[in-house]
């Protein structure tokens, strides 16, 4: 069955940038939306943005400025970069897959917790 | 910045049936296919229902889902040890002003007596 996995450093600095990466196993990457959703410690979800398989990409209102993904799939993976980093940005971070619009998040990874410290 | 509101928690006791509300606007919930999502503590979300009412492979039929209007609800029945989580909502955002936004619910946990 397709598995994702998030990898990224674990502690970011203050004003650095975020990179993670997702690795899709058990399916090809093609033809699906992949987003990024994060969570804060004792909060809820947020959606930070997804990519279909062509490059075309949708990002929260929020981040936009900051955000950027992107797609490889010949790795079967796609990734995030989240600019000017600061505490705010602490959260577990997890990937997800979409079919369509009306399918919901149906494949998560199991998250990756990325502190944003000095 | 969620704009789709959850009581923040619910409760009963096993075979019981618990109900949970998520209201939003003519923007998402009014326009769009509402999902739910479970997610048990120290774990990653799992789609529980999706297109309102439709439940993927494997999640028991006590799970049901419905939508009216700008409201959408998640029904627990027959209530189980095991249904304690936190239960989000979420549905896609066509506002003009937005290129696309994908927003959750506010949460609610449920708890079983």
């Amino acid at each position: 069955q397709v598995q994702l996995q998030e990898s990224g450093p674990g502690l970011v600095k203050p004003s650095e940038t975020l990179s993670l990466t997702c690795t899709v196993s058990g399916d090809s990457i093609s033809n699906y939306y992949w987003s990024w959703i994060r969570q804060s410690a004792g909060k809820g979800l947020e959606w930070i943005g997804r990519i279909y398989t062509t490059g075309s990409t949708n990002y929260n209102p929020s981040l936009k400025s900051r955000v950027t993904m992107s797609v490889d799939t010949s790795k079967n993976q796609f990734s995030v970069k989240l600019t000017s980093v600061t505490a705010a940005d602490t959260a577990v971070y997890y990937c997800a897959r979409e079919l369509r619009t009306d399918s919901g998040l149906d494949v998560w990874g199991q998250g990756t917790t990325v502190t944003v410290s000095s | 910045q969620s704009v789709l509101t959850q009581p923040p928690s619910a409760s009963g006791t096993p075979g019981q049936r618990v109900t949970i509300s998520c209201s939003g606007s003519s923007s998402h919930i009014g326009s769009n296919a509402v999902n739910w999502y479970q997610q048990l503590p120290g774990t990653a979300p799992k789609l529980l229902i999706y297109s309102n009412n439709q439940r993927p492979s494997g999640v028991p039929d006590r799970f049901s889902g419905s939508k009216s209007g700008t409201s959408a609800s998640l029904a627990i029945s027959g209530l189980q040890s095991e249904d304690e989580a936190d239960y989000y909502c979420a549905a896609w955002d066509d506002s003009l002003s937005l290129n696309g936004l994908y927003v959750f619910g506010t949460g609610t946990k449920v708890t079983v007596l």
